[in-house]
């Protein structure tokens, strides 16, 4: 069980570049997500998933797209980079939405827009 | 959404207890409250989780008073490996898993 696998792990893009963040899961998780963590900052929910076909807005998806195609991936679309998206993107699934169900993080990606 | 108020940053020593206190004063009747840990450089990482009362795992306990307003995270016997940053959530569903600041534990020898 690999669990949650993102790639790439680093990534330096230019203002205008577009690009994909990729995010997989092998638990059969229902539910992911997609955040962000500013330095010295908490995770801020971008945009999840709960599950094939359906996603939603979190509470920062401006500038990004998901989709879910399938139940194990869930790639994070930047369609125009901006510098104000350097970050560190981690991705989560859990079985559920239920509040006992318990979120598993994938490492990270760290991203810097120039 | 139940907005959770913890300390900036703690400091400890190795071999001692550290209490972390979080208050959730909205907390809602089907909130659960639940701690995550994160290193440097990596995703958070489930610690404990309770409803009410004390629950205690091989990592933390977890006190919650009756009235559920706060709760105290408890990592005994500390070592150089828990520093990190811990999060306190309430709430339940991706909407409502708000990841505040946290706070940053470091351990000294």
């Amino acid at each position: 069980n690999a669990g949650v696998t993102q790639t790439p792990k680093f990534q330096v893009l230019k203002t205008g570049q577009s690009m994909t963040l990729q995010c997989a899961q092998d638990m059969n998780h229902e539910y992911m997500s997609w955040y962000r963590q500013d330095p010295g900052m908490g995770l801020r929910l971008i945009h999840y998933s709960v599950g094939a076909g359906i996603t939603d807005q979190g509470e920062v998806p401006n500038g990004y797209n998901v989709s879910r195609s399938t139940t194990e991936d869930f790639p994070l679309r930047l369609l125009s980079a901006a510098p104000s998206q350097t970050s560190v993107y981690f991705c989560a699934s859990s079985r559920s939405l239920a509040s006992t169900d318990t979120q598993y993080f994938g490492p990270g990606t760290r991203l810097t827009v120039l | 959404l139940a907005k959770t108020t913890q300390p900036i940053s703690m400091d400890s020593y190795e071999g001692q207890e550290v209490n972390i206190t979080c208050s959730h004063n909205n907390i809602a009747t089907n909130d659960y409250i639940t701690w995550y840990q994160q290193f440097p450089s990596q995703g958070p990482r489930f610690i404990i989780q309770g409803y009410k009362t004390k629950v205690t795992n091989e990592v933390a306990s977890l006190f919650i008073p009756a009235d559920r307003k706060s709760s105290t995270l408890s990592l005994p016997r500390v070592s150089l490996s828990d520093t990190a940053v811990y999060y306190c959530l309430v709430g339940g569903g991706f909407q409502k898993l708000v990841f505040g600041t946290g706070t940053r534990l470091l351990v000294s020898p």
